[in-house]
């Protein structure tokens, strides 16, 4: 695709359960982020991966969260027992070189 | 702690008119800023950088200013359009080889006025 595509858009889970958020980014590019955007706020740095590897995963909040790129390409964020705290839009962006960031939609995660 | 900070939540303005939005940031480490749009729905889209070696980048109607020693940087927008009306966010990196990893204000929220 052109752009950096996230699944689901929304996604509506109980208080403890499991989730996982889906990042494709575009074509090429090896650097892929992920950041959180709370209410009101501007989006925060969650993780940095550079081809497979996690290069700076410093913004993470704590241990329930996790996130991958196996190949290099499709990341995945993991979030385990989530918290109401844990509602936010997660975006996720990746760039080719020092080129700015190129952001998806986010997805739209709300803990009831 | 809150490094870059945007203090106006919201600004109007006419159309044709220009609009400017401000910009504070605390760490003298942070050497590239950018600017980022966003509509409702969507990911943040990019606007316009500048690196601090520089006090001024234009391309077309948007200029931002760099003012290092007010640790202060401002987007103009000249002339406004209804199509600018967007959430603008600041953001700031301290390079290192990574200019990804940013620490973005607040945002502010531009309303343009046919």
């Amino acid at each position: 695709g052109a752009g950096v595509s996230q699944t689901p858009s929304n996604k509506v889970t109980e208080k403890g359960k499991y989730v996982e958020l889906r990042c494709d980014p575009i074509s090429g590019h090896t650097a892929l982020y992920w950041y959180r955007q709370s209410l009101g706020q501007g989006p925060e740095f969650l993780i940095y991966f550079q081809g497979t590897g996690a290069a700076d995963d410093s913004g993470l909040p704590n241990d329930r969260f996790f996130a991958v790129r196996p190949e290099g390409s499709v990341s995945t964020l993991k979030i385990q027992r989530t918290e109401r705290g844990d509602s936010a839009v997660y975006l996720c962006a990746s760039s080719s070189g020092n080129s700015p960031l190129h952001f998806g939609n986010g997805t739209r995660l709300t803990v009831t | 702690d809150q490094q870059v900070k945007q203090n106006s939540p919201s600004l109007s303005v006419q159309e044709g008119r220009i609009s400017i939005l401000n910009c504070d940031y605390t760490n003298s480490m942070f050497d590239y800023f950018l600017w980022y749009k966003k509509y409702p729905a969507e990911g943040p889209t990019f606007l316009i950088s500048i690196s601090s070696i520089k006090d001024k980048n234009e391309d077309g109607r948007f200029t931002v200013f760099l003012n290092k020693s007010a640790k202060h940087l401002s987007l103009h927008i000249v002339p406004s359009q209804p199509g600018d009306s967007a959430v603008y966010f600041c953001a700031a990196s301290e390079g290192s080889g990574n200019t990804g990893k940013l620490i973005f204000g607040q945002g502010t929220t531009l309303q343009v006025k046919p």
